[in-house]
Order: structure tokens, then C-alpha cells, then sequence
């Protein structure tokens, strides 16, 4: 099975500043990766799918990019709404959908 | 628009049977290229995806509960029941489902398309005690 890892695991970043976040695949899965975000006490919503494609109706400040196996998120100029728990997922059609651990970020 | 929204019960007794339901609105699970996920949450844990079924009833489990789960669709309801069997404590969780419509331009993998989950259930808690 395919394992996904992120680092951070968490961050703290001050509104305006550019931050990232690096996924990881233990094999190569070409693009086939999400990005979600989920807020405490709600339901995650994606991000970025394929890698790098923007879903409708999220902000330009977030972009996606990398194939293989790693993968990163990038926020270009961070919000306080961005704040929330962010996890990669992989899809496999063998075996489904895989997520990653998560990471937490924290707008100063 | 595309809903879905989870429903059963919030309370489970350990060694019971758990059953929950996805009611959506907004597609079809007859429609080629979609599927409906089931994912969990425990208190503070990451999303963990328990099952998926697709539009030709194609289904895939979590490798680690396999042999306790069960998806199932009723597409004249347009419903997705989950049943997951011998339910313990670490099984209280939150538990989500979601629309997967299948994305032809991410190309084909082991003749598989890519799918991805952009519509979500607010999700339903369930907590196993007795």
C-alpha cells in the first residue's frame, strides 16, 4: 500500500507571509493527488485536485504543485480564514483513498 | 447542487453493528464516472476513507477493515448505507461521506481514472460505549 507523510505537522504564520506544505508519496502516484482543508468541527473541503488544479470558487492565493512523489501546497499570501488542518490525498484505483496525516496551520 | 447528508445513530454498544446512511441530491449513483466514499474521523485523528463504491457497484474497503465493512447503494433512493461490524471503542468518530466524480484528464492509471471528493456531508458522530 502507498503511504502518505506531511511536514510540517504544524505551523504558525503571521497574515501576508507565504507558506508551504510538502507531502509525500512512498512510491510514485504521477499527480493523482488532493488537497483538503478542514476546519475544526466541519467538513473538509477541497483545495487542489490533480496536483495543481485549482477547485472552483477557492482563492487564487492557493496553488499546487509536483508529481512523483512529492507534493507541495502553497498559500501565496496568507489569510486568517486559511487557518484549519490541511491533508493530501491520493486516489489508487485498486485500493481506493488514501489521506495523509495532516497539517496544522495556525494564522498568527 | 450536489448534498449528501448522514444519518444513524449516535450511540453504538461495543460488539454491535453499525449502520449509516448517505442521502444525496444533486446526482445520480446510475451516472458513469461518479462514486460515493465513506471516511471517519476520531476525536483529534486524521480522515481515514473506510469504503467507496462507484456508479457500476465497483467497491473498495480500507485494507484494515475489510472484513468488517459492507457499502451498498440504493440508487432508486439515492441513498449509500455503510454497514461496519463488531464496533469497539476506538470506533467513536465522525463519519463523513462524499461525491466522487471521476476526472478523465488526469489520464488512466492500471486502467483505473483518477476520481477525487469535492462535495462533503456535514458528517454524523457516532460514539461506541456501553
Amino acid at each position: 500500500d502507498i503511504q502518505m507523510t506531511q511536514s510540517p505537522s504544524s505551523l504558525s504564520a503571521s497574515v501576508g507571509d507565504r507558506v508551504t506544505i510538502t507531502c509525500r508519496a512512498s512510491q510514485s502516484i504521477s499527480t493523482w493527488l488532493a488537497w483538503y482543508q478542514q476546519k475544526p468541527g466541519k467538513a473538509p473541503k477541497v483545495v487542489i485536485y490533480l496536483a495543481s488544479s485549482l477547485e472552483s470558487g477557492v482563492p487564487s492565493r492557493f496553488s499546487g504543485s509536483g508529481s512523483g512523489t512529492e507534493f507541495t501546497l502553497t498559500i501565496s499570501s496568507l489569510q486568517p480564514d486559511d487557518s484549519g488542518t490541511y491533508y493530501c490525498q491520493h486516489y489508487n484505483g485498486y485500493s481506493g483513498f488514501t489521506f495523509g496525516p495532516g497539517t496544522r496551520v495556525h494564522v498568527k | 447542487q450536489i448534498t449528501l447528508k448522514e444519518s444513524g445513530p449516535t450511540l453504538v454498544k461495543p460488539t454491535q453493528t453499525l449502520t449509516l446512511t448517505c442521502s444525496f441530491s444533486g446526482f445520480s449513483l446510475s451516472t458513469s464516472g461518479v462514486g460515493v466514499g465513506w471516511i471517519r474521523q476520531p476525536p483529534g485523528k486524521a480522515l481515514e476513507c473506510l469504503a467507496l463504491i462507484y456508479w457500476d457497484d465497483d467497491k473498495r474497503y480500507s485494507p484494515s477493515l475489510n472484513n468488517r465493512l459492507t457499502i451498498t447503494k440504493d440508487t432508486s433512493k439515492n441513498q449509500v448505507v455503510l454497514t461496519m461490524s463488531n464496533m469497539a471503542p476506538v470506533d467513536t468518530a465522525t463519519y463523513y461521506c462524499a461525491h466522487a466524480p471521476r476526472m478523465p484528464r488526469g489520464g488512466t492509471q492500471g486502467g483505473y481514472y483518477y476520481y477525487y471528493m469535492d462535495v462533503w456531508g456535514e458528517g454524523t458522530t457516532v460514539t461506541v460505549s456501553s
